[in-house]
């Protein structure tokens, strides 16, 4: 059975500093996506960045990127420069049917992260 | 362009009581997912369609939930009785098409007291 394991329920962050969010996932796919999502305390539930697994290049979006070792099938979420907008709950996602056309995502448990002054 | 539009915003009923969610898919996409979250059980997938076809409705707690995809711009996520238990936050979620590998974009979600 494909799984996605979030294994740090709650972190805290200096603001400016640097906090990497750690996910493992099992799947015997080749071929697929990884996702993080962002749930700030406003409830809606924000892409935040997205991995090729065949890509060996790791994916960044300005202050966010990813760790994405595929034979440890790890994908971590760093993020550089935290800013207090960044408090939310974090979703390392997967999808169920790796990568078909039907099939959904597989969530993780959530992290959630505080920024502090 | 609009996102997902989910309505109401909340949702304060008492036990019983017929519960209608709606949503509004992202025009052109062909996928669309209800989940429920709670605390205790986090992000659940309750029912997804693909093509306005339900592919998978394991997640459907039981007989009292039921959902329609009428057409490709709009679905209903229906309570009926509703109880308690059923309080969480409801979300609608569509995707366009390219399968599984591309993102899912959520509504804002629909929050549900039952009293």
């Amino acid at each position: 059975a494909q799984t996605v394991t979030q294994s740090q329920p709650e972190m805290s962050v200096q603001e400016a500093e640097t906090v990497t969010l750690s996910c493992t996932y099992d799947t015997s796919e080749n071929n697929y996506y990884l996702f993080w999502y962002k749930q700030p305390p406003s409830r809606q539930m924000i892409l935040v960045i997205r991995q090729e697994a065949y890509k060996q290049q790791n994916a960044t979006e300005n202050r966010f990127s990813v760790n994405f070792q595929k034979a440890a099938k790890s994908f971590s979420l760093k993020i550089s420069d935290s800013q207090l907008g960044d408090t939310a709950m974090y979703f390392c996602a997967f999808p169920s049917a790796g990568g078909g056309s039907q099939g959904n995502l597989i969530f993780g448990k959530g992290t959630k992260l505080s920024v502090k002054p | 362009d609009a996102g997902v539009i989910q309505s109401p915003r909340h949702e304060v009923t008492e036990m019983g009581q017929e519960v209608t969610l709606r949503c509004k898919p992202i025009s052109g996409h062909n996928s669309l997912f209800w989940y429920r979250q709670t605390m205790m059980r986090g992000l659940e997938l309750l029912i997804y369609f693909n093509n306005n076809v339900p592919i998978d409705d394991s997640g459907m707690p039981e007989d009292r939930f039921s959902a329609k995809m009428p057409n490709a711009s709009f679905s209903t996520l229906k309570i009926q009785p509703s109880e308690p238990r059923d309080s969480a936050v409801y979300f609608c979620a569509s995707r366009g098409t390219g399968g599984s590998n591309q993102p899912q974009h959520f509504g804002d979600g629909t929050r549900l007291s039952i009293l």
